[in-house]
């Protein structure tokens, strides 16, 4: 089946510090991707849309100059957590699809673990 | 995307056959309904989905209702394992189309 490996799984750093986390797809192609946030006891909200080539798109409310996406190939996008602070601990999780097949299900990571301390 | 409706939590005793309900009564013909689950720390895990027809696989079993306003997904026998917050989601199934997930069903399987 479609796996999606998300890394690392959790990290810890002091406030001010970059945070980049990986998301790629091993076993097929994927034009979008998706980054989600889940603070804890809450379900998972969509944060931006990653698009393979070009600007990603992001949620109302989602800063874009905090979260940078970029999604540089087929089966690798970034998300990079600019000049963290300890409001942006959270529960950071990808999902991608295989490009081609209409109704193809979304496959997601396992996760990241944000902490800052 | 159609809003979906699920019971907030249920029980289900291990062993026994977990019948998970999902309303969308705003569905459109061109929506697929996709199942989710999420065990407690990880990323989801997708189950199965379905368009109009019945689907089975080797975790579970998609029953949508003829007029496509609801569905079920069955656990055919329930273990421990299978304790997660459930989520039905409806969306069209071409590749940019987001997920958008809402509260879901927290199941608690109990011995």
């Amino acid at each position: 089946g479609a796996v999606v490996s998300q890394h690392p799984s959790w990290v810890i750093c002091k406030s001010g510090t970059s945070v980049k986390i990986e998301c790629r797809s091993l076993d097929f192609q994927a034009t979008t991707m998706f980054w989600y946030r889940q603070f804890p006891k809450q379900s998972l909200m969509l944060m931006a849309t990653s698009n393979e080539g070009s600007k990603a798109t992001y949620e109302q409310g989602v800063e874009k100059d905090k979260f940078l996406i970029n999604h540089a190939s087929l089966t690798l996008s970034t998300l990079t957590v600019t000049s963290a602070h300890p409001e942006d601990s959270s529960f950071y999780i990808c999902s991608a699809r295989p490009t081609t097949g209409d109704g193809q299900p979304q496959h997601f990571g396992d996760g990241t673990r944000l902490s800052i301390l | 995307d159609a809003k979906t409706t699920q019971p907030t939590s249920m029980d289900c005793a291990e062993g026994r056959a977990a019948n998970l309900p999902c309303n969308h009564s705003t569905i459109s013909g061109n929506e697929y309904v996709y199942w989710y689950r999420q065990i407690h720390s990880q990323g989801p895990q997708y189950i199965i989905h379905g368009l109009k027809n019945n689907e089975t696989n080797e975790m579970a079993s998609l029953i949508i209702t003829e007029d496509r306003k609801s569905s079920t997904l069955i656990l055919p026998h329930a273990t421990l394992r299978d304790t997660a917050v459930y989520y039905c989601i409806v969306r069209v199934g071409a590749a940019g189309n987001k997920l958008t997930f809402g509260g879901g069903t927290r199941v608690l399987v109990k011995p």
